[in-house]
């Protein structure tokens, strides 16, 4: 079977840091993916981690163990506009016509 | 660069009524097309999936159908809209990215309430 978690719901203070994780069973493995959605909008592309470590990009940075199943979005110095939900999505090869599985999403609050 | 648009972005139909989503992707050919929902409050549900023109994969049984007339047209219809149809579809398109990964980029999103 297929399970994506994730945190529901994280708060935290701007100006701060934050890790949103993520763990993940899948038949197979060929890349995780994570997304950020403000509320009534559509989900944007913030990262893709194929190889175990720490991607970079900016304030946002990503990590992968694939051995762990786990995965993990940093965020650092919070500004008010990165409230928004986080989605993890994992490329599962072995599941036959469905190429992304996403979890349900971790809602971020920024409060000053 | 590539752009996808989705029309209309919100739309109030009563039960019962027919329905028709229209996304289009610009500056690429032969994408992969997916259409999503997303309930108030869940996750993103996958709905259809397609690699190409006339060819749809359906991931969950309902009373949705989808068509891929042309190769960077993706149409989602129903006969029969239901109460429970209601929630925010997004389109997405996907291609191979060099690093072996299959990023899929979401159009804006068309906002349904069937009363």
């Amino acid at each position: 079977g297929q399970n994506i978690d994730q945190p529901t719901e994280m708060t935290a203070t701007e100006g701060a840091i934050v890790q949103i994780n993520c763990t993940y069973q899948t038949s197979g493995f060929n890349g995780l993916f994570w997304y950020q959605q403000h509320a009534g909008e559509a989900p944007t592309f913030l990262s893709y981690n194929v190889l175990d470590g720490l991607e970079e990009k900016g304030r946002f940075s990503s990590f992968l163990s694939r051995s762990k199943g786990y995965s993990y979005l940093l965020l650092k110095e919070l500004q008010m506009k990165d409230s928004a939900s986080y989605l993890c999505a994992v490329r599962d090869p072995d599941s036959g016509n469905t190429p992304l599985v996403f979890g349900k999403g971790t809602r971020l609050s920024v409060i000053a | 660069s590539q752009t996808i648009h989705q029309w209309p972005a919100t739309l109030v139909q009563p039960v019962g009524s027919p329905l028709s989503l229209e996304c289009t992707v610009e500056g690429t050919s032969n994408p992969n097309l997916y259409w999503y929902r997303q309930a108030a409050g869940r996750g993103l549900q996958l709905l259809f999936y397609s690699v190409g023109i006339g060819q749809i994969s359906s991931e969950v049984p309902q009373n949705l159908s989808a068509s891929r007339p042309q190769d960077r047209q993706f149409i989602l219809s129903s006969k029969k809209l239901l109460l429970s149809d209601s929630g925010f579809y997004l389109c997405a398109w996907s291609a191979l990215s060099g690093r072996g990964g299959e990023t899929q980029y979401f159009g804006p999103g068309t906002r349904l309430l069937v009363l």
